[in-house]
């Protein structure tokens, strides 16, 4: 099994930072990565496709780097919105898994 | 427009089996490359994949649950279906199903999700 270790496991911030999220990959994952985003209650939804690429709907102020074992989700000055839970997941395996998830959350 | 809605007993008992129901609708499991994927969540913890089933009926299970996983399809309907046996606390969830689309490979439509707790 591929594992993803996100860190840090929770995040305080204050709205108009910018962070960056990690999610590290036990072996090489080329660029297999996606990132979602969930809300409390909600289903998670897409944000971010192969490491990098934007999703359609999508604010700008998301957006993802990285490839190899090494991954990053940034978020260009947080919005009140924006505090939920993020995860990563890989299907370089055909055996999917999800990273522990950030909680991204007020200070 | 895709969608997709899990349906499940709510309730059950230890050492059941427990049986979900994915109805989708704005694509066909019969559509080469068209894939449905189970998820679950418990209360206060992490997405964790279950299984997966693609339009040429290929199967892929966690292998941590592999030996009380069964993944399913019925193309006619517009359902995936997924069994879990021998269930007991630690499978007290909330169950998604969502879409995947081979040449993506990532689950870009998810249902609301159905809560599926086990207790005696």
């Amino acid at each position: 099994n591929i594992v993803l270790t996100q860190s840090p496991a929770t995040l305080s911030v204050t709205p108009g930072e910018s962070v960056s999220l990690s999610c590290r990959a036990s072996q090489s994952i080329s660029t297999s990565i996606h990132w979602y985003q969930q809300k409390s209650n909600e289903s998670p939804r897409l944000l971010i496709k192969y490491a990098s690429q934007s999703i359609s709907g999508i604010p700008s102020r998301f957006s993802g780097s990285g490839s190899g074992t090494d991954f990053t989700l940034s978020i260009n000055r947080v919005e009140s919105e924006d505090f939920s839970i993020y995860y990563c997941q890989q299907s370089y395996s055909s055996l999917y898994t999800f990273g522990a998830g950030t909680k991204l959350e007020l200070k | 427009q895709v969608t997709l809605k899990e349906s499940g007993p709510g309730i059950l008992q230890p050492s059941q089996t427990l049986s979900l129901t994915c109805t989708f609708s704005g694509f066909s499991l019969s559509t080469y490359g068209m894939g449905v994927g189970w998820i679950r969540q418990p209360s206060g913890k992490g997405l964790e994949w279950l299984a997966n089933i693609w339009w040429d009926d290929d199967k892929y299970y966690n292998p941590s649950l592999k030996n009380r996983l069964t993944i399913s399809k019925d193309t006619s309907n517009n359902q995936a279906f997924l069994k879990i046996t021998n269930v007991d606390t630690a499978d007290t969830a909330t169950y998604y199903c969502a879409r995947i689309d081979r040449r993506n490979d990532y689950f870009d439509y998810w249902g609301q999700g159905v809560m599926v707790t086990v207790s005696s």
